[in-house]
Order: C-alpha cells, then structure tokens, then sequence
C-alpha cells in the first residue's frame, strides 16, 4: 500500500516550458486535491476532484489544469510556466464521506521556473 | 469567509522549554474539523491531530497537548518539554463541510526552532 505517489520529486523548468506533475492514490479515494506551497507560507488549493470525471477550481487554478479519467489519477498540467509558479505542489487524497476523515498527502514535486 | 490564523511567524526555545503555537479560525459552519500538521526540514506533511467542533476536549498525546476552544475560536497546540526533533513548521487547518468538498484551508504556518 504505497498511499499517495508524486513524480517528479523535482524539476527545473524554462519559462513558457509545459509539463504535468503526476499524482496516484491507492487507496481507492473518491476526493483528491492539488495544493502549493510557496516559500514560508501555508498550502493553498488550486484544484480537486470528488470523483473520476468531476473536477473543480480551488482558490488559486490560473496557469494550471487538470483531469480526473481514472479514481486513482489526478494529473496537474502547467501549460507555459512562469516564474510565479516556482512552488512545492503537494496532492492528497480523502476517502469518503464524512467530514472526520483526515486528507493523505504524498511527499510534494518542487517545481522551480527560470 | 473561512479563514486560519498562525499568527506567530517563528518561534525559538531552548530544549526542554515548554512552547504553545497558536491557531485562530473563523467559519459559519457549525460542523468543522481543526487539524494540525508537522511539515519537518525533509518536507513532507506529518497528520498530528483532528478535532471536530463537538468535542472541546483537550488531547494530550505524549509530549503534545492541544487546547480548543470554540469561545475564543482558537485551537492552540503545546509542546511540552520541547526537543530539537520538533523543530518544524507546523500547520493549522480547517476542513469545511457545508459544500461536501471538505477542503482545507491552512494557516500560514509556525517555524518552531528547538536549540539545544
């Protein structure tokens, strides 16, 4: 059981570069969730999913994508990359339902832009 | 709005000292849950505890001990007899439940400084 997965661990990335920052749960988890993480400040939403197909935005989505074609995997995809994306981007995932269960983070991709 | 407060930036303490880190939290729903995460230099986000709005119970597990307290709308968490292994960021968070997303919304976080 190896919970919530994240490749790549790191990447150097050229302004206007695209990639996609992979994310797998298997513990077959309705709910999964992006954040980021920029320098001294706490993570911040950028999108999630409650289920294969569904996807949302959270509080930060511009510059960023994603889909939600299997349970287990929530790709994000950074279509030309900019400077201000430079960040820790961590995915968790929750099973559901009930508001008491707690989100599973996988150990973050650090992303710089240049 | 939801909205956490980690109003303490960083914090320095001698081992052994006693420390408190602060969580301030603001929400319409009457059904939440309060978290607190441990973020270590390595990186990764460590689960301490969850609370939901109610049970005021204090928890002491261990070292840590958490104090929350709809009232004042805080959740505060102490580390008793401090060692450098806690020396961290830690992380407050409120999961919301009113739209079924249970997202979080963190704090900004604590840098802890255990020195020994």
């Amino acid at each position: 059981n190896a919970g919530v997965t994240q490749t790549p661990k790191f990447r150097i990335l050229k302004i206007g570069q695209s990639m996609t920052l992979q994310c797998t749960q298997d513990m077959n988890h309705n709910y999964m969730y992006w954040y980021r993480q920029d320098p001294g400040m706490g993570l911040k939403l950028i999108y999630y999913s409650v289920g294969a197909g569904i996807t949302d935005k959270g509080e930060v989505p511009n510059g960023y994508n994603v889909s939600r074609s299997t349970t287990e995997d929530f790709p994000l995809r950074l279509e030309l990359a900019a400077p201000s994306q430079t960040s820790v981007y961590f995915c968790a995932s929750r099973p559901t339902p009930g508001n008491k269960e707690t989100q599973y983070f996988g150990p973050g991709t650090r992303l710089l832009v240049l | 709005a939801q909205k956490v407060t980690q109003a303490q930036t960083e914090i320095s303490v001698v081992e052994k000292e006693d420390v408190t880190l602060d969580c301030v939290y603001e929400t319409r729903d009457t059904t939440y849950y309060l978290f607190w995460y441990k973020q270590p230099p390595s990186g990764e986000l460590v689960f301490l505890i969850r609370r939901n709005s109610f049970d005021e119970q204090n928890e002491i597990s261990g070292r840590y001990s958490w104090n929350f307290q709809k009232s004042t709308s805080s959740f505060n968490f102490t580390i008793t007899a401090s060692q450098v292994v806690d020396s961290a960021v830690y992380f407050c968070a409120l999961s919301e439940s009113t739209s079924g997303t249970y997202k979080y919304i963190f704090g900004t976080g604590t840098r802890l400084k255990v020195l020994a």
